[in-house]
C-alpha cells in the first residue's frame, strides 16, 4: 500500500547546529509534500511545503529537499534553537474530485535541542 | 496571523453520550477538515467538506460520526454515542481555493476522554 514514513523516531542535535529530518514516501504519482511542527499540547504547525516540479524549497532557517528518483523527502534545520524542540510530520498531499486535498501523515520525528 | 480555534480544549464524556467537537475556520478559507491522534499514533484523516457537503471520509468516520457548518463561520463533528475507542486528540484543518494542492492549518485540537 502507499505510505509516508520516517527514518529516525529520535533526533538529538546540540543548540547551532543543523538538523536533518528524513521521510520516505512510496507513491511515485504524489506531486506535493508538506513538513508540519508540532509542539506538546498543540496542533500540527505548517513549517514548509513543496511541489513534486520542485527539488528544493527554502524558507526562513528551513529547506525542504525532494528526490522523486528515491522518493525522499528532507527538512533541514540551519542553527537549530531549542524552541525548535518538537515533533516533525511529512505529510503526503492528494486532492479529492470533490474538492480539498486530504494529508497521509508520516510517523514522525522527535527532535531534540540539546544546550 | 489568521488561525483556526477549536472548542472545547478538553472534554470528558461517558461512553454512549453524544459529544460536539467544535472548529472556527480561517474565515477566508473554503475546505474543512478533520482529523485525530490516538495517543503516539499518527495523525489521521477522518472528513473533508466543502461547499456544505462531505467530499471523503476515511474509514474511521462511521454512521455515528457527522460533520456540519451550521451558520457562516463553524464547523462540527458530532460523534453520536460514543466508544472508549473514541478517545483521541480530534484537528480540525482548513485550506483555501486554489489550484491543486493547498496547505492546511490546523487548530490546536480537543482531547476527548471517554469514560
Amino acid at each position: 500500500g502507499e505510505s509516508v514514513g520516517l527514518h529516525l523516531p529520535t533526533l538529538s542535535v546540540q543548540e547551532g547546529d543543523n538538523s536533518i529530518i528524513n521521510c520516505a514516501y512510496s507513491n511515485s504519482a504524489s506531486d506535493y509534500f508538506i513538513w508540519y511542527k508540532q509542539e506538546s499540547g498543540k496542533g500540527p504547525q505548517f513549517i514548509i511545503d513543496i511541489r513534486s516540479n520542485m527539488d528544493k524549497r527554502q524558507g526562513q532557517r528551513v529547506t525542504v529537499l525532494l528526490n522523486k528518483t528515491v522518493k525522499h523527502l528532507s527538512l533541514q534545520i540551519a542553527a537549530t534553537q531549542p524552541g525548535d524542540s518538537a515533533v516533525y510530520f511529512c505529510a503526503e498531499s492528494f486532492i479529492l474530485t470533490g474538492g480539498g486535498n486530504k494529508l497521509t501523515f508520516g510517523t514522525g520525528t522527535q527532535l531534540k535541542v540539546e544546550l | 496571523e489568521p488561525e483556526v480555534t477549536q472548542t472545547p480544549s478538553h472534554q470528558v464524556t461517558q461512553m454512549g453520550q453524544e459529544v460536539i467537537l467544535r472548529c472556527v475556520p480561517i474565515s477566508n478559507h473554503l475546505y474543512f477538515y478533520w482529523y485525530r491522534q490516538i495517543l503516539g499514533q499518527k495523525v489521521e484523516f477522518l472528513v473533508s467538506f466543502y461547499n456544505n457537503e462531505i467530499s471523503e471520509k476515511s474509514e474511521i468516520f462511521d454512521d455515528q460520526f457527522s460533520v456540519e457548518r451550521p451558520d457562516g463561520s463553524n464547523f462540527t463533528l458530532k460523534i453520536r454515542s460514543t466508544k472508549l475507542e473514541d478517545s483521541a486528540m480530534y484537528f480540525c484543518a482548513s485550506s483555501s481555493l486554489g489550484t491543486g494542492n493547498q496547505p492546511q492549518h490546523f487548530g490546536d485540537g480537543t482531547r476527548l476522554s471517554i469514560l
